[in-house]
């Protein structure tokens, strides 16, 4: 079964706006959280990643907020650009399966200028 | 550093050929792992070799099978394809030190 889900689907969100996109887990054993960027034709591409023993980690205009008790962390995506226009996975690594993403099924994201 | 490279990038076959794609990691790097990207089934992962041997395998049937080299670089293969194989076959290396993975451009393959 899906070990990581992702939500939603599709995003549509305004230049400037908020973009933001949720994921939730199971396995009590995951330890690292990474988001990746894919464009059309390429690998993803990691953006940002959290461990479990803080709350939020910001870089840029990109945020995840992590909420340990609920097992759900989410990424905020502030000043939204149309360069931003991509397909985002949100990942879960346990340490007992080094090496091994388990990804969300990705939300494809489109900014309007 | 150079990226992590991925060859052939496009290849068409039939059903019941083989296939074999190779991944060379970013310098330095000894775990390479491999995803299959469809539309409907999103990133799946097929196994991960740290060096040369083979540390996690997903639930893949037997036919997809790989192996990794002493410079690192690795291959994955392929045997009986279906039409069901088509898809953007990705690579990823990392240090093991760290989680963070880096990602190939992918092999897109067409069973036809």
């Amino acid at each position: 079964q899906q070990q990581v889900k992702q939500s939603p689907q599709s995003l549509i969100v305004q230049k400037g706006g908020i973009s933001i996109i949720n994921c939730a887990y199971e396995n009590t054993a995951f330890d690292y959280f990474p988001w990746y960027q894919q464009f059309p034709g390429k690998g993803p591409a990691l953006l940002i990643a959290i461990r479990p023993d803080v709350s939020e980690k910001k870089e840029g205009r990109f945020t995840i907020s992590f909420n340990k008790s609920a097992k759900q962390f989410s990424l905020h995506i502030m000043d939204s650009q149309p360069g931003d226009s991509a397909t985002y996975f949100c990942a879960a690594v346990s340490r007992s399966t080094l090496g091994r993403l388990y990804f969300g099924r990705g939300t494809q994201l489109t900014v309007w200028p | 550093k150079a990226g992590v490279t991925q060859t052939p990038r496009y290849l068409i076959k039939t059903r019941g050929q083989q296939v074999t794609l190779s991944c060379s990691p970013i310098s330095g790097h000894r775990s390479v792992s491999w995803y299959q990207q469809t539309p409907g089934q999103g990133l799946q992962f097929l196994f991960e070799y740290f060096s040369e041997t083979q540390r996690n395998k997903g639930n893949f049937p037997g036919r997809f099978s790989g192996r990794q080299f002493s410079n690192s670089r690795s291959e994955m293969n392929v045997s009986t394809l279906e039409l069901g194989d088509s898809a953007l076959y990705l690579c990823a290396s990392n240090e093991d030190r760290y989680n963070e993975q880096f990602f190939g451009p992918g092999t897109r393959l067409t069973v036809l």
